[in-house]
């Protein structure tokens, strides 16, 4: 089974672009999640949805930040400016209908460079 | 709420010595728990969790932990070490509903 597929795995673009960050879930999986990764803050919750709708965006650090997630199959997570400080590695992860006891699929990330 | 306190940035142990990786918890309700691996480029996977079933569970690679509700703690574990072991490993706390709360994770070295 095709596991979370994240795109691209590395971006490496300037200050003030627009970065999209892509992932698909596993097929059949209802809840996903966005993390960022860094050595200073460690893994942090950053959205999650349940069945393609926003259910806690408390973890998104600013207006610069928006994710969405269009149908059950396609989610996306932009950053707008984008600033050197977002440099970080960026996971997408799901789980499959539960209350809980689920484990969450973790994709291999995309490691975002902001120069 | 929910939290894991995972005692120990970093863990150095020879190959081939016991594995023993420090995990606490604290939650409102019965926890499911769970520890994951993660290697080096890679995402988190998952190496075993507690459902609230057996209290000892076993998961890949040979590992396993000891859910003990009285200490709230969920250690994991392994008899010998693997050089192929070396990776961060997080314990997760989930409070019923899909989020799940990690650690700060803890590294393992492995030395030979």
């Amino acid at each position: 089974d095709a596991g979370v597929i994240q795109s691209p795995r590395h971006e490496v673009t300037e200050m003030g672009q627009e970065v999209t960050l892509r992932c698909k879930p596993i097929s059949g999986h209802n809840s996903l999640f966005w993390y960022r990764q860094t050595m200073m803050r460690g893994l942090e919750l950053l959205i999650y949805f349940n069945n393609n709708v926003p259910i806690d965006d408390s973890g998104m650090p600013e207006d610069r930040f928006s994710a969405k997630m269009p149908n059950a199959s396609f989610s996306t997570l932009k950053i707008q400016p984008s600033e050197p400080r977002d440099s970080a590695v960026y996971f997408c992860a799901s789980s499959s209908p539960g209350y809980g006891n689920q484990p969450q699929h973790f994709g291999d990330g995309t490691r975002l460079s902001i120069l | 709420a929910q939290s894991v306190t995972q005692l120990g940035s970093h863990v150095s142990v020879s190959e081939g010595a016991l594995v023993l990786l420090r995990c606490n918890y604290s939650s409102s309700v019965p926890p499911y728990l769970f520890w994951y691996v993660q290697y080096p480029n890679q995402g988190l996977q998952l190496l075993l969790k507690y459902t609230s079933a057996a209290t000892l569970v076993k998961g890949i690679n040979g590992f396993e932990a000891e859910f003990k509700k009285s200490e709230t703690s969920f250690h994991l574990t392994k008899p010998s070490a693997h050089m192929s072991d070396a990776a961060e490993y997080f314990c997760a706390v989930s409070a019923r509903d899909d989020k799940i709360i990690f650690g700060k994770g803890t590294r393992l070295h492995i030395l030979p």
